[in-house]
């Protein structure tokens, strides 16, 4: 069984600069959620993906937009950053959309620094 | 007032130990709680998730109050490796039950 695997694990950007985040979700899994974890925070719900659908989003501006692919593989793409986007960025793959039973598998996360 | 509330800590607790730490949550109509790990630096992962009736696994157990809408997670026996910070996890009948998670509770055991 192949977890969930995300790339790239660090980056930096600059203020204005965009950026490209990557998901693999673990075999077997349909839903790709994103979370975004400032340091001493909790994470934060970005969006979800059901089928290549955005089924779910967060108190996060359009500037944050993802895509899910027929593998069920993820993009996170943010646009425009901004200083206080800098954070560990979490993708987690489960099972059939909203099912709130289903638990959250986790990559390892990409660690964006912005400056 | 936040949706989920955990004291930050750090719970500083010997080796062989008990420790219980609550959560508390603020929409009454949820329904699905867990606990999450999260060692430094490292991704959050499922420890368990809390069922109605309070659940057991091993050292560890979870327990729900509904009528004073928190959740509570007691380590019996505590080992070292237990050090992590714990996320309490919520979720939102509101928003079509998206997960809201608590900023997390630091747990540090000593020798």
């Amino acid at each position: 069984e192949t977890g969930v695997t995300q790339s790239p694990t660090h980056l930096i950007k600059t203020r204005g600069q965009q950026v490209t985040l990557r998901c693999s979700s673990q075999s077997g899994h349909n839903t790709v959620s994103w979370y975004q974890q400032a340091l001493g925070q909790g994470p934060q719900f970005i969006f979800q993906y059901y089928r290549e659908e955005e089924n779910g989003r967060g108190n996060f501006p359009p500037r944050f937009s993802g895509l899910q692919f027929p593998n069920y593989s993820s993009e996170l793409n943010v646009n425009a950053l901004e200083l206080d986007d800098s954070a560990l960025y979490l993708c987690a793959s489960s099972l059939a959309g909203f099912s709130y039973n289903s638990p959250l598998h986790f990559g390892n996360g990409t660690r964006l620094t912005v400056t | 007032r936040k949706e989920v509330e955990q004291d930050p800590g750090p719970f500083n607790v010997p080796e062989g130990a008990t420790v219980a730490f609550n959560c508390t949550y603020s929409n009454s109509a949820s329904q699905s709680f867990f606990w999450y790990r999260q060692d430094c630096r490292k991704e959050p992962k499922l420890l368990m998730s809390v069922y109605s009736s309070g659940n057991e696994d091993g050292r560890f157990t979870a327990q729900l109050n509904r009528a004073s809408q928190y959740i509570s997670l007691l380590i019996r026996d505590s080992k070292l490796s237990d050090s992590a910070t714990y996320l309490c996890v919520v979720n939102d009948a509101d928003s079509n039950y998206q997960l809201i998670w608590g900023a997390g509770t630091k747990l540090i055991i000593k020798p």
